[in-house]
């Protein structure tokens, strides 16, 4: 099956930026994405980005896909202690699946 | 790697029937699963927590007598729509932690239609 990998663990200091990384294995996905998950809330879909772009920017979020090295990032601009949550980067193949990576837990320390 | 396989990936069902999904951590035992579902062009709504041996946690607006959750070993959890109707239709997506871990393994998937 796909293997999508992601950093457990990334400290920031407030005001710097977070940068969170993704590899993937399968290049033939139809479209990448960002979930946020808050303690004890669902996953919450921050931006996606279809395979074929290379850059996405969202107010503070910015997503850059790699496609020959099969990365994928997200990066938060002046990150607060609010953006403190787990990560998950995920990818799709059509309409029914989705590949998620293991998270990355993201402490923003004041 | 950790690798949980959710199984079925598709299944169509008559509205009134009951439908099994399950969700097996093939390599390593988790002590907690969790049931998600997604509408279409949304996020993935957290419908319950499941441990193994005790009772789901079910989240605020989620039908327990709809949506039967047992956790009956450390390698398994179900989820059965019951009494399934066009409204269930849906994408329901599985995970599950490690014992001892940090990192969240995800099945791929089952996308319900009820006709």
């Amino acid at each position: 099956g796909e293997d999508v990998e992601q950093s457990l663990f990334l400290s920031v200091r407030e005001g710097d930026s977070s940068v969170i990384n993704c590899t993937y294995t399968d290049s033939s996905s139809t479209y990448l994405y960002w979930y946020k998950q808050e303690p004890g809330a669902g996953l919450q879909l921050l931006t996606y980005i279809f395979s074929n772009m290379d850059m996405k920017q969202d107010q503070r979020l910015t997503v850059l896909l790699n496609k020959k090295d099969k990365h994928l990032s997200l990066r938060i601009a002046d990150t607060q202690t609010g953006d403190s949550a787990i990560y998950f980067c995920a990818e799709s193949f059509g309409a029914n699946n989705l590949f998620f990576g293991t998270g990355t837990r993201l402490t923003v320390i004041p | 790697g950790a690798v949980v396989s959710q199984h079925p990936s598709r299944v169509i069902c008559k509205s009134g029937t009951s439908v099994k999904i399950e969700c097996r951590s093939l390599d390593f035992q988790a002590t907690t699963m969790f049931w998600y579902r997604q509408f279409p062009k949304q996020s993935l709504m957290l419908m319950a927590t499941s441990n193994e041996g005790s009772k789901a946690t079910y989240e605020q607006g989620v039908e327990k007598d709809k949506f039967l959750i047992n956790h009956a070993s450390l390698t398994l959890s179900t989820l059965t729509v019951t009494s399934a109707h066009p409204e269930d239709s849906s994408f329901y997506i599985c995970s599950a932690i490690k014992q001892g871990a940090y990192g969240y393994t995800f099945g791929s998937g089952t996308r319900l239609t009820v006709v």
